[in-house]
């Protein structure tokens, strides 16, 4: 069973268009952050979110901490084709090992 | 540089074949994850490092894998007898331990088995 569940999986939208992606669970996390990765190169780090209810903006890119500490979501405004790539979300679990989970990621594609 | 780097950066071998890979974390982060990906999902938890200590090692992980951190800067990880299955990217990342778990990652090392 996925800790984190990330939906959609997959998301094709026109440039301009707005977009919303999830990432939920059942466990509470201690921060969750999210991730960009692009074709061929490892994932890099977007942004931390660490208390609940928490909204950090990063340009176009709006993301939040549910106030339980059990989801996030990531919205995009006017998407661009540049912002194309596979979005994770991951987290540490605010009981137990320190180990950085990950969901299995939405391929976002922004068509001209 | 002072980013996490990966060595090979692409590897093919030959099923049977023992094939090793090396990551350099960042100089200050005490913590050192690996990781194995395959297309389109998300990076799956195999090992993580505090300083030389192996902390956790994923149930899911064959025992044809190992890693190590001897000194605890550089790792290196292991598989042996590789299989078709083994075929993924292989990425480290590092954090350091204080504060909140933020790993950077390195640009990964690409296993195709044959």
């Amino acid at each position: 069973t996925q800790l984190l569940e990330q939906s959609p999986q997959f998301l094709s939208i026109q440039e301009g268009e707005n977009l919303t992606v999830y990432c939920n669970s059942s466990s509470v996390f201690s921060s969750l952050q999210w991730y960009r990765q692009e074709p061929g190169e490892g994932p890099v780090l977007l942004v931390t979110v660490v208390t609940g209810g928490e909204v950090k903006k990063l340009k176009r890119l709006t993301f939040q901490f549910g106030d339980a500490r059990k989801d996030s979501s990531l919205h995009i405004t006017a998407a661009q084709p540049g912002d194309t790539g596979l979005y994770l979300c991951a987290g540490t679990l605010i009981q137990g090992a320190q180990k950085l989970v990950f969901g299995q990621g939405t391929r976002l594609t922004i068509n001209p | 540089d002072t980013g996490v780097s990966q060595n090979p950066r692409h590897k093919i071998t030959k099923r049977g074949q023992n094939v090793t890979f090396r990551c350099d974390p960042i100089s200050e982060h005490n913590r050192l994850y690996w990781y194995r990906q395959t297309l389109g999902q998300g990076p799956e938890f195999l090992t993580y490092f505090q300083n030389e200590a192996q902390l956790e090692k994923s149930r899911l992980l064959s025992d044809r894998f190992s890693a190590e951190r001897p000194k605890g800067s550089f790792s290196t990880l292991e598989i042996q007898r590789t299989e078709q299955g083994d075929s993924a990217m292989y990425l480290c990342a590092s954090s350091p331990v204080q504060g909140i778990t933020e790993a950077f990652f390195g640009q990964g090392t690409r296993l195709t088995v044959v």
